[in-house]
């Protein structure tokens, strides 16, 4: 079964930084491309960042909104997935979600559950 | 970046009546080499993750009923409900995964009349 487990989440003060990790079990994790979408409470969903496979020699890209403060990485071999967030911003409140890219499809079938970061002094 | 709207932005209906949801990109998200529509179709309910519903416009994720249907090509599409059950009620999402930066509709909130 398809796993991915979220944490890392917490308060945080503006200018600050976190780190999220996503756990990933029941796949293999080297093979997809893997996202990070955020979603602030009550609002859309936004796509946050993309690493590609180790086929694809694990390029990243970013959301205009978090490219230079956010940086995406991952450990195949430990089955994780990371995002590491500097100079956080009260609008970066968000509950944040790892994400699967499908192989075939390149569709978002599985969701971690999310962890929520909140930026505030 | 590709932008996408989606109309209405709430709706309610009555159970086993019809919902339709449109959605618009800003520019065509069909994808040449394959024929396909790089849109999803995602249900969120109130403290869950977004759920897939429709991947490439119309092919419907396995275990969805089917009585949601997507439709649509190019920068025009449509999730039809046809007969909206109580656990339909939620936030209904159009996703454009053709470029990046990927981009979601705003959300069409589904409702009981």
């Amino acid at each position: 079964e398809v796993q991915l487990v979220e944490s890392g989440g917490g308060l945080v003060q503006p200018g600050g930084s976190l780190r999220l990790s996503c756990a990933a079990s029941g796949f293999i994790l080297s093979d997809h491309y893997m996202d990070w979408v955020r979603q602030a409470s009550g609002k859309g969903l936004e796509w946050v960042g993309r690493i590609r496979n180790k086929a694809n020699s694990y390029t990243t890209t970013y959301a205009a909104s978090v490219k230079d403060r956010f940086t995406i990485s991952r450990d195949d071999s430990k089955n994780s997935l990371y995002l590491q967030m500097h100079s956080l911003k009260t609008e970066d409140t968000a509950v944040y979600y790892c994400v699967r890219v499908d192989l075939h499809s390149s569709s978002w079938y599985y969701w971690g559950q999310g962890t929520l970061v909140t930026v505030s002094s | 970046d590709i932008v996408m709207t989606q109309s209405p932005d709430s709706l309610a209906v009555s159970l086993g009546e019809r919902a339709t949801i449109n959605c618009k990109s800003s520019q065509s998200i069909l994808y040449s080499s394959n024929s396909k529509n790089y849109l999803a179709w995602y249900q969120q309910k109130p403290g869950q993750p977004p759920k897939l519903l429709i991947y490439w416009a119309s092919t419907r994720e396995s275990g969805v009923p089917d009585r949601f249907s997507g439709s649509g090509s190019g920068t025009d599409f449509t999730l039809t409900i046809s007969s909206l059950q109580a656990e339909d009620v939620a936030v209904y999402y159009c996703h454009q995964y053709y470029n990046g930066p990927f981009t979601f509709g705003p959300g069409t909130k589904v409702d009981i009349k």
